[in-house]
């Protein structure tokens, strides 16, 4: 089972420019999530999708935007990237809510320059 | 602040020894999970333990859970170099479904 599949892998933009982030899992698992990880900080919430057809804002929701787009399928746009934004982006999945242990993607490593 | 908390931040020991990690959180949880990051990974998910539970083991892993401390312990026992990685704690704190908290991690390194 491939789990949860997160592309491109790497990518390098400059300031301003926008981008998706691609996340797809083949658990027909409800909930899905996107974090972002920075040096030194646990991982933090930009936004989640408790179910297809929702999505809710997390900790830092400010620049992002999501689209559930079905059950499978969860992905993440900066519309105008900010050197600030630089970080590992991961995208994971999970049966429900908290209550349940989630699946993680390898992650995107951004870098806004 | 953050609300899982480990300690240490950095593990360095050798190859067959037992290494523990700790966490510790500030408000009542439902359940706390320990993951796992190998270097440029994602994480994995090793173990979670419900507030419910003081104890769970899973192959050399042992996860304890003091809810009146608010303090959790990883302990990995006959260490390999393949543990080296960092661990990290989420919590699932009451009334926030959807959003567990996480801490900085424990990064651990097994020398051969």
């Amino acid at each position: 089972n491939a789990g949860v599949t997160q592309t491109p892998k790497f990518q390098v933009l400059k300031t301003g420019q926008s981008m998706t982030l691609q996340c797809a899992q083949d658990m027909n698992h409800n909930s899905m999530y996107w974090y972002r990880q920075d040096p030194g900080m646990g991982l933090r919430l930009i936004y989640y999708s408790a179910s297809e057809g929702t999505t809710d804002k997390g900790e830092v929701p400010n620049g992002y935007n999501v689209s559930r787009l079905n059950k499978r399928e969860f992905s993440l746009r900066l519309e105008s990237a900010a050197p600030s934004q630089t970080s590992v982006y991961f995208c994971a999945s999970s049966e429900g809510d908290s209550r349940y242990g989630y699946t993680f993607g390898s992650g995107t490593r951004l870098t806004v320059v | 602040s953050q609300q899982g908390e480990e300690d240490p931040q950095a593990l360095s020991i050798q190859e067959g020894e037992n290494a523990t990690m700790n966490c510790s959180y500030k408000t009542s949880i439902n359940n706390l999970q320990w993951y796992r990051q190998n270097s440029g990974r994602g994480l994995v998910h090793l173990i979670l333990i419900r507030s419910n539970e003081r104890e769970k083991h899973s192959g050399r892993l042992r996860v304890t859970l003091d809810t009146s401390k608010k303090s959790s312990s990883l302990l990995i026992t006959a260490s390999r170099a393949a543990d080296t990685a960092s661990y990290f704690c989420a919590t699932d704190i009451m009334d926030s479904n959807y959003q567990l908290i996480w801490g900085a991690g424990t990064k651990l390194i097994i020398k051969p």
